[in-house]
């Protein structure tokens, strides 16, 4: 099961925005509204912070921001602040009733 | 607040078994689908297998299919994750995860390690 394809590292400033890709095929990322993201920090378990491709759970920061143009997710972080470096995963559904993670990328608060 | 508490993690020789476990609190149980995901040291996150409420619906990745067998009991509120025929990939941190829909983590236990090694 190939992962879905994010670049490694993002990098910003304070207060910038940025966006994380998440390509995937037709059987995962583009045909379904089931894509979610994660966040990890170092030594800690993940945490939803998207699902359903733009939905944000209970408590997560109006900030994040997510959205899907084929088989293509992304994940906006806007006023980027030092807390939010960590590890970004994507996930989505897939056609076989399984689920798919993104490759993974580290942002960097510069 | 749902908590997820992995157990059952150490070290095991190649060709060995495991049983991970994990306690759910703070939600009822049987009415949500559980998985499995794990993340080998300083990779990303695998998804490996998902449970249905009911128990009555399994999904396994290519990687453990026909080694691992997840299981629940609702009446004790606790998954599991049988591992048989370790390999030395499989060495990871297994996390619990409670599913959103039918296989989608939502929320997650803190893992527990599986090292497997000669």
């Amino acid at each position: 099961q190939s992962a879905l394809t994010q670049p490694a590292s993002v990098s910003g400033s304070p207060g910038q925005s940025i966006a994380i890709s998440c390509t995937g095929t037709t059987s995962d990322v583009g045909g379904y509204n089931y894509v979610s993201w994660y966040q990890q920090h170092p030594g800690k378990a993940p945490k939803l912070i998207i699902y359903d491709v733009s939905n944000r759970p209970s408590g997560v920061s109006n900030r994040f921001s997510g959205s899907k143009s084929g088989n293509t997710a992304s994940l906006t972080i806007s006023g980027l602040q030092a807390e939010d470096e960590a590890d970004y995963y994507c996930s989505s559904y897939k056609s076989d009733t399984t689920e798919v993670f993104g490759t993974g990328t580290k942002v960097t608060v510069l | 607040e749902v908590q997820l508490v992995e157990s059952g993690g150490g070290l095991v020789h190649p060709g060995g078994s495991l049983r991970l476990s994990c306690g759910a609190s703070g939600f009822t149980f049987s009415d949500y689908a559980m998985g499995w995901v794990r993340q080998a040291p300083g990779k990303g996150l695998e998804w490996i297998s998902a449970i249905r409420g009911s128990g009555g619906s399994v999904n396994y990745a290519d990687s453990v299919k026909g080694r691992f067998t997840i299981s629940r009991d609702n009446s004790k509120n606790t998954l599991y994750l049988q591992m048989n025929s370790l390999r030395v990939e499989d060495t990871a941190l297994y996390y619990c995860t409670k599913v959103r829909g039918t296989v989608s983590p939502n929320d997650w236990g803190q893992g527990t390690l599986v090292t497997v090694s000669s």
